[in-house]
């Protein structure tokens, strides 16, 4: 079974610009959550998706938004970026309906963003 | 901020030797997962514990999850440099069922 696929795995953008990144869960995950991952804040939650609703969310700036299609597959997207957004965007799918069931969550590689 | 605080931030580890990472939430938790990242990596699924005072182990690894359901501990024995990478601690948390929160992680180093 192919895992949690990320795109781009690398990107470059200047502040002001929007950046938009994919996630691919794993067939048949319908819980779909996006992650942040800095040096200095560590793994933080995005937001989570569950047969495209938008469950919950975490303490990020309305500049943070994403989406879910039919098929599962998220897209999250940063506008007016700041330098700070710099950071490991992490995907993560899982069969969980809740995070109280507790289904392990299969992170993709990531997508590295750097704001210049 | 951080639901789910871990120590140490740092663990340095002769090759041989045994260490524990702790994890610590300030509420009940219904289930605690741990996962692994290697440098340059994701991280990976390594165990989830459910039960009150539950331990499980994985060859070298031993996880316990304290009776009250608030604090877990992962033992490492006879760390070898297969070990080396962040291990993170992650427990629901808040009102709404769909958050994850996940420890400051414990970043391995091991001295061959």
């Amino acid at each position: 079974k192919a895992g949690v696929t990320q795109t781009p795995r690398y990107l470059i953008k200047t502040r002001g610009q929007q950046v938009t990144l994919s996630c691919s869960p794993i067939s048949g995950h319908r819980s779909v959550s996006w992650y942040q991952q800095t040096p200095g804040q560590g793994l933080q939650f995005l937001f989570e998706y569950f047969s495209e609703t938008q469950r919950n969310k975490g303490n990020f700036p309305g500049r943070f938004s994403g989406r879910q299609f039919s098929n599962s597959r998220s897209e999250m997207n940063v506008s007016t970026l700041e330098l700070g957004d710099s950071a490991l965007y992490l995907c993560a799918s899982s069969l969980a309906v809740n995070s109280r069931e507790g289904h392990e969550q299969y992170f993709g590689p990531g997508t590295r963003l750097t704001v210049t | 901020g951080q639901q789910v605080m871990q120590i140490p931030q740092y663990q340095h580890v002769q090759e041989g030797e045994d260490f524990t990472t702790y994890c610590n939430s300030s509420t009940t938790l219904s289930n605690i997962q741990w996962y692994k990242q290697r440098p340059g990596g994701h991280p990976v699924f390594l165990i989830q514990l459910v039960k009150s005072g539950e331990v499980k182990k994985q060859k070298r690894l031993t996880f316990q999850f304290g009776e009250a359901k608030k604090n877990s501990s992962l033992h490492i024995t006879a760390t070898q440099t297969t070990d080396v990478g962040t291990y993170f601690c992650a427990g629901p948390w808040g009102s709404n069922d769909y958050k994850l929160s996940f420890g400051a992680g414990t970043t391995v180093t091991v001295r061959a």
